[in-house]
Formats: structure tokens, sequence, C-alpha cells
């Protein structure tokens, strides 16, 4: 069965220093994996995705992403902090083998500290 | 290419009313998708379709709850006799293909009172 699992449900750093959000998976197959940021109130965006390609996503807003396969991780990590990035962040994984669906992990609400 | 639009962002409705949430995919899109999202919880699929076709509604409360997505037309999830239990975001996505990218709309706050 695939699943998700996002080790943290809150997070909280200090504007301007690294960000690390973990996100491990489990998946049978090859699998394709994405992060989507939820800001309050607002739909879901995509941050980046990891699509069998090269290991080392980036993705917008200076976010970016390792798929770690022996590690079965995808963790997003950010250099910089900002204050706009505080929301909640979504760690999703889709395989051949999910059959139509992606599965979304439960969250991470990320704070940033002035 | 305007995004996934769902309408109405919000509804109120009351115990016993019926729901209609829309979604029109981007352009060009044939796959639609169905999500729930409860307070404090992720996002939890509900059904997948394409153009006239229900592909997989494994995620879908067996009574109460259809959708449909016509040839002509948005995607529409349907909600028969609603009960509070229901209140949610239900949250429509669509993608070129299976498995590809979703494009998530705002989103419906259903409210029932």
């Amino acid at each position: 069965a695939q699943s998700v699992t996002q080790l943290d449900s809150h997070v909280s750093v200090s504007e301007g220093t690294p960000v690390l959000l973990r996100c491990n998976y489990s998946s049978s197959y090859s699998p394709s994996l994405f992060w989507y940021v939820q800001h309050p109130n607002k739909g879901l965006q995509l941050l980046l995705k990891y699509t069998s390609a090269a290991t080392l996503v980036k993705g917008i807003n200076g976010f970016e992403a390792e798929f770690k396969k022996s590690e079965t991780s995808f963790h997003l990590t950010k250099p910089s902090a900002h204050m706009s990035d505080a929301a909640e962040y979504f760690c999703v994984v889709s395989d051949s083998n999910t059959g139509n669906q992606f599965y979304f992990g439960t969250g991470t609400s990320l704070t940033v500290i002035p | 290419n305007a995004g996934v639009m769902q309408n109405p962002r919000h509804l109120v409705r009351r115990r016993g009313q019926e729901a209609r949430l829309r979604c029109s995919p981007m352009k060009g899109h044939s796959h639609v998708y169905w999500y729930r999202q409860l307070p404090e919880e992720g996002l939890k699929f509900m059904v997948y379709l394409q153009k006239e076709n229900i592909i997989d509604e494994s995620g879908m409360p067996k009574e109460r709850f259809s959708a449909e997505f016509p040839k002509e037309g948005p995607s529409i999830l349907r909600i028969q006799q609603v009960v509070r239990g229901d209140s949610a975001a239900y949250f429509c996505a669509s993608s070129p293909g299976q498995l590809l990218e979703a494009f998530f709309g705002q989103g419906t706050r259903l409210t029932v009172v």
C-alpha cells in the first residue's frame, strides 16, 4: 500500500534561517512525489515535483527537495525562511499502482518567527 | 490560461438540503479529481473522472454523494440530504493525464447548519 508520512505536524523557524520539512513515503513502484503549499483559506499550489528525473528538484520560491530512494524520503528544504512562507505544506505521492489517486500526507504547519 | 475554477467558494446548507459543487478544469485537461479536507486534516481522495466517465470512486461515500463530468460543462459533486459531518473544504484538481501533476482549485467550503 502507498502512504506518506510527514514527520512533523508543526515546524517553527526564525525568519532567515533554514527550513526542513520531512516526508517519508512507501511505494511498491517508482513513485512520483510532489510538495504542495496551502495558505490559509486558499487552494493548493504546487511547489515542486519529482518524476524519476534528477533526484534534486528545484521548485518555486526557493524551495527544493531531494529524492532519496534508499531512505524513502523526499524532504523539503529552503535555505532562508521568509515570513510569506508561513503556510501548510503537504507531501503527496502517486505511482502506477495507486490507480488514480494522489496520496496526501497529513500536512506540516510552518510558522515563521520574525 | 485560467486555473481550475471552483464555485461557489463558500456554501451554507441546512441539514437535509442538497449541495452542488462545481469545478471547471484547466483548459485542455480532461482528468478531474475531487478531494475532501476536514479541519486539521490532509486531503482525502473521493473520486476521479474523465470526460463522461467515472474512473475511480473508491473514496466516495456509498450514499448521498455523486459526481459527474459531462461532455460539456463543469464537473459536479452533488451531496444529497447533507448532514453536519459533510462540513468540509472540497477541492477539485485537474490534470492533463492520469497521475501527471494536478492543479488544484481554491476549494468550496461547505458549512452545514
